[in-house]
């Protein structure tokens, strides 16, 4: 069975605090992908990253930056600096090879960044 | 444009009306999306629309009908709704498939009483 786990629901921190929002995912395919997603308050959800299963290189991104390791299976996601604008709720989700088109979710971490 | 719109932004009905909600992309997408998502929970997935046809209903209540008229715009049809069916109705769309980028839409927040 396919699944994303967020061990995190809400973290809070504040300005300027690094932060890092755990995802561990488990599949049996070999070919999938990861995905991250942002919604903030006003509801939309913004696409940040997608990672495949054979790339696991880390990515860097501004003040983002994920790192992906297949060892632990897990693709967690680290905020540097963080700002009020990051306040949030991140979605890890996973996809397979199948392409069957459905997006398996995580429950989501709400990150809330104080001023 | 690089936008996914939805109309309305926010509807509220009583539980024998008859409602419509739209979405409309411009980006040349494949594959449309309607995910259905209760307060404090991820997004689940509703129907999925692929060039034109549906390819995907998971198992949603035929009080919800989705249509896709064209390329650009898909509907969602509600009729005799219940209020449990409350929640922020999310379109989405992308190029060929889920496994790309998906662009999402602010949704239409929905209230059934």
């Amino acid at each position: 069975a396919q699944k994303v786990t967020q061990a995190q629901t809400e973290i809070s921190v504040v300005e300027k605090e690094d932060v890092t929002l755990d995802c561990v995912y488990e599949t049996r395919d070999t070919t999938y992908y990861l995905f991250w997603y942002k919604q903030p308050p006003s509801g939309e959800l913004v696409f940040l990253i997608r990672r495949n299963s054979f790339d696991e290189q880390n990515e860097i991104s501004g003040r983002y930056s994920w790192n992906f390791q297949k060892s632990t299976s897990s693709f967690n996601f680290t905020i540097t600096a963080s700002q009020v604008v990051d306040s949030a709720v991140y979605f890890c989700a996973l996809t397979l090879r199948d392409n069957t088109d459905k997006l398996i979710f995580g429950t989501g971490t709400r990150l809330q960044v104080f001023p | 444009d690089t936008e996914v719109t939805q109309t309305p932004k926010h509807l509220v009905m009583g539980m024998t009306n008859k409602k419509s909600l739209k979405c409309e992309q411009h980006m040349g997408h494949r594959a449309m999306y309607w995910y259905k998502q209760k307060a404090k929970k991820p997004p689940e997935l509703m129907f999925v629309y692929s060039y034109e046809k549906l390819s995907i209903n998971e198992s949603v209540p035929s009080r919800f009908s989705p249509e896709c008229p064209n390329s650009s715009l898909l509907n969602l049809h509600l009729h005799a709704l219940q209020p449990e069916d409350s929640a922020l109705y999310l379109c989405a769309s992308s190029p060929l498939g889920v496994n790309e980028k998906l662009f999402f839409g602010s949704g239409t927040q929905l209230s059934v009483l």
